[in-house]
């Protein structure tokens, strides 16, 4: 079994759909990380929480300590949101990855 | 941009080649980072340096050697590489503690091995 789950593994929407990503880690952590990896590769940091709940744009990030538990959420998707999310836990300063969420929004 | 810099964007090399991989960022981070992205695997932890100083490496094979000559450049170099070391290569830099902001990656460099 992972360290870090994510659900789903793959994700298919309509635009405008609210979309929503979990990720369960079964590790301690000083902090969990969503990433956004585009077909080409590259990745992008979205959010570092370690508490609580961030906002930015459409894109809301939140953790449950207790339960470990994160969920990423998309409101008003649209079809430029189509990309592997993936979830990674900060433990003994090292990332451990999930296998990443494979969303696609369709017009 | 991301703000750190990856090249080759991609690359194909045969087993017996000799090539490296660059890496530069200038964000002023000073832990810097190379993941290995194989298909339908999680992103695993290849080295880790901070302040220059190699402080992980998470028994990859010897075929694969880093180097860091200064806080805002990383190499790669590999040399008789097998087909199973195609994969995505991601570079990574941070502010190295817990404070920081996260991590910032790069765009990766795509290795084909024939």
């Amino acid at each position: 079994k992972n360290e870090v789950e994510q659900s789903p593994q793959n994700l298919t929407a309509q635009e405008g759909e609210f979309i929503t990503i979990n990720c369960s880690y079964s590790v301690g952590i000083s902090a969990l990380h969503w990433l956004q990896q585009h077909p080409g590769g590259g990745i992008v940091s979205l959010f570092m929480l370690s508490s609580g709940k961030k906002k930015h744009g459409r894109l809301i990030a939140t953790i449950n300590i207790q339960e470990k538990h994160s969920s990423l959420h998309i409101t008003a998707s649209h079809p430029r949101d189509s990309a592997v999310y993936i979830c990674a836990v900060d433990n003994t300063d090292k990332l451990i990855f999930g296998t990443g969420t494979r969303l696609q929004v369709f017009p | 941009e991301t703000g750190v810099t990856q090249t080759p964007r991609h690359l194909v090399m045969g087993m017996t080649n000799k090539k490296s991989l660059k890496c530069e960022q200038h964000l002023g981070h000073n832990a810097m980072y190379w993941y290995k992205q194989s298909a339908k695997k999680p992103l695993e932890l290849m080295f880790v340096y901070n302040f220059k100083e190699q402080t992980e490496n998470n028994s990859v094979p010897s075929r694969f050697s880093p180097e860091c000559p200064n806080s805002s450049h990383l190499f790669l170099h590999l040399h008789t590489l097998q087909p199973e070391d195609s994969a995505l290569y991601l570079c990574a830099s941070s502010q190295g503690d817990t404070d920081s902001d996260g991590y910032t990656f790069g765009s990766g460099t795509r290795l084909t091995v024939v």
